[in-house]
């Protein structure tokens, strides 16, 4: 079956622009998970959602970045006013029930803030 | 809260010779563990996990993994490489029990290179 998607695969942005990345899970996965990757470092949770809300936000950065899953399916991470310091690999990933489950991940969405 | 070590950044091999991608954490509770493994343009693909049990866990590829709790450590070993095995290698914990089991930390990964 199909796996995780997301969309766009690669973004290039200007420093002040704001930028939507997507996820498609798994369907009928009620968790979702993203995650960020920044050059040499291994993956940092940001939010976590059981259906269409977030569990758990306490990974985003600050209050540029934000992100939605109003159908309890595809997710939306928004970064507002973006930094070069955003530039990193956006991974989501998703379980069927959250908790221990396994996480399967999306290739990821490579962002570059020049 | 808790954090990975993944002690080599690189390790390069030649093929069919054994390796072992080291792994420690911290943590004050009991964790889950896992290996996740990222090869070029692709997404993490979980490789083994630890729940409970026998120390020792097999996973896919012929590759395997044993936790220990007193040396708080979870190295990943395989007898005999492929050049296909070239790729990222990550090291992750997750509590065990409470509200944020869901959440992984990862190591900041290893690179296993492959040469013929």
């Amino acid at each position: 079956g199909a796996g995780v998607s997301q969309t766009p695969s690669n973004k290039v942005t200007e420093k002040g622009k704001y930028v939507e990345l997507r996820c498609d899970p798994i369907s009928g996965h009620t968790a979702l998970y993203w995650y960020r990757q920044s050059l040499g470092q291994g993956p940092e949770f940001l939010i976590y959602f059981q259906g269409t809300g977030a569990a758990d936000d306490s990974g985003l950065p600050n209050d540029r970045f934000f992100a939605v899953r109003p159908e309890g399916s595809v997710s939306t991470l928004k970064i507002q006013r973006t930094e070069r310091g955003d530039s990193a690999v956006y991974l989501c990933a998703s379980s069927l029930r959250g908790g221990w489950e396994t996480q399967y991940f999306g290739p990821g969405t490579r962002l570059l803030v020049l | 809260a808790q954090s990975v070590t993944q002690l080599d950044s690189q390790v390069p091999v030649f093929e069919e010779a054994p390796v072992e991608l080291r792994c420690n954490y911290s943590s004050s509770v009991s964790v889950y563990l896992f290996w996740y493994v990222q090869y070029p343009n692709q997404g993490l693909q979980l490789l083994l996990k630890y729940l409970s049990g026998s120390t020792l866990v097999k996973g896919i590829n012929g590759f395997e993994a044993e936790f220990n709790k007193s040396q708080t450590s979870f190295h990943l070993r395989k007898p005999s490489v492929h050049i296909s095995d070239t790729a990222e290698y990550f090291c992750a914990v997750s509590e065990f029990s409470g509200c944020s089991n869901y959440k992984l930390t990862f190591g900041k990964g290893t690179l296993l290179t492959v040469n013929p």
